[in-house]
């Protein structure tokens, strides 16, 4: 069964950086675009970015662009996001979420992983 | 940006019900419209693709429609395991928009 689980979050101070990785299992990573969707405490879901099956192809959200890059890893299952100069308002459960659409994207997502969180407090 | 604007943003209701929750975009998306079941500390269920498409191993008392800017989801018969927060998210284009919620409770 698709397995999706986060990890590399925690409490960081305003300006600093900080990885997420999302290993996948039960599905042929290296086919499918994959998402970082995120959470904020009290609030709704809200798109991060999105990587191509290839890694030839990335979009952000205005909120993060400039400061966040997605990258995969399809040799080891793995997909990545660098967060640098983390601000107040980053702070959120950050999900991995994997695309329906093989070798494309149709920027909706079937599986996601029950996120890691990340507080970002001086 | 294309705006998602959900309806109600909270509803109450008993098991049994059928509850409807509307989703209006700020511009046509065609059918490039899903909806997600999200409940707290887990991670969020894909339920409805493509406006009315079914989702694999989601029940059928869910169901999806509309077209353009407006879109529905409707529950037909709420079970216990339905209460929990739903999302409708734009396909259309970039950058990928959420409503802010509908908060399903318990009457």
């Amino acid at each position: 069964q698709v397995q999706l689980v986060e990890s590399g979050g925690g409490v960081v101070q305003p300006g600093t950086s900080l990885r997420l990785s999302c290993a996948a299992s039960g599905f042929t990573f290296s086919n499918y675009a994959m998402h970082w969707v995120r959470q904020a405490p009290g609030k709704g879901l809200e798109w991060v970015t999105i990587i191509s099956y290839d890694g030839s192809n990335k979009f952000y959200a205005d909120s993060v662009k400039g400061r966040f890059t997605i990258s995969r890893d399809n040799s080891k299952n793995t997909l990545y996001l660098q967060m640098n100069s983390l601000r107040g308002e980053d702070t959120a459960v950050y999900h991995c979420a994997k695309d329906i659409e093989r070798r494309g994207w149709s920027l909706s997502a079937d599986y996601w992983g029950q996120g890691s969180l990340v507080t970002v407090s001086s | 940006d294309i705006q998602m604007t959900q309806s109600p943003s909270s509803v109450s209701a008993s098991v049994g019900d059928r509850v409807t929750i509307t989703c209006r975009a700020s511009q046509g998306i065609a059918g490039w419209l899903n909806w997600y079941q999200h409940k707290p500390g887990k991670a969020p269920n894909l339920l409805i693709y493509a406006a009315s498409s079914l989702q694999s191993g989601v029940p059928s008392r869910f169901s999806g429609s509309g077209s353009g800017t407006d879109f529905t989801l409707t529950i037909s018969s709420l079970q216990p395991e339905d209460f929990a927060t739903y999302y409708c998210q734009q396909a259309n284009s970039f950058p990928i928009t959420f409503g802010q919620g509908t908060r399903l409770e318990i009457k």
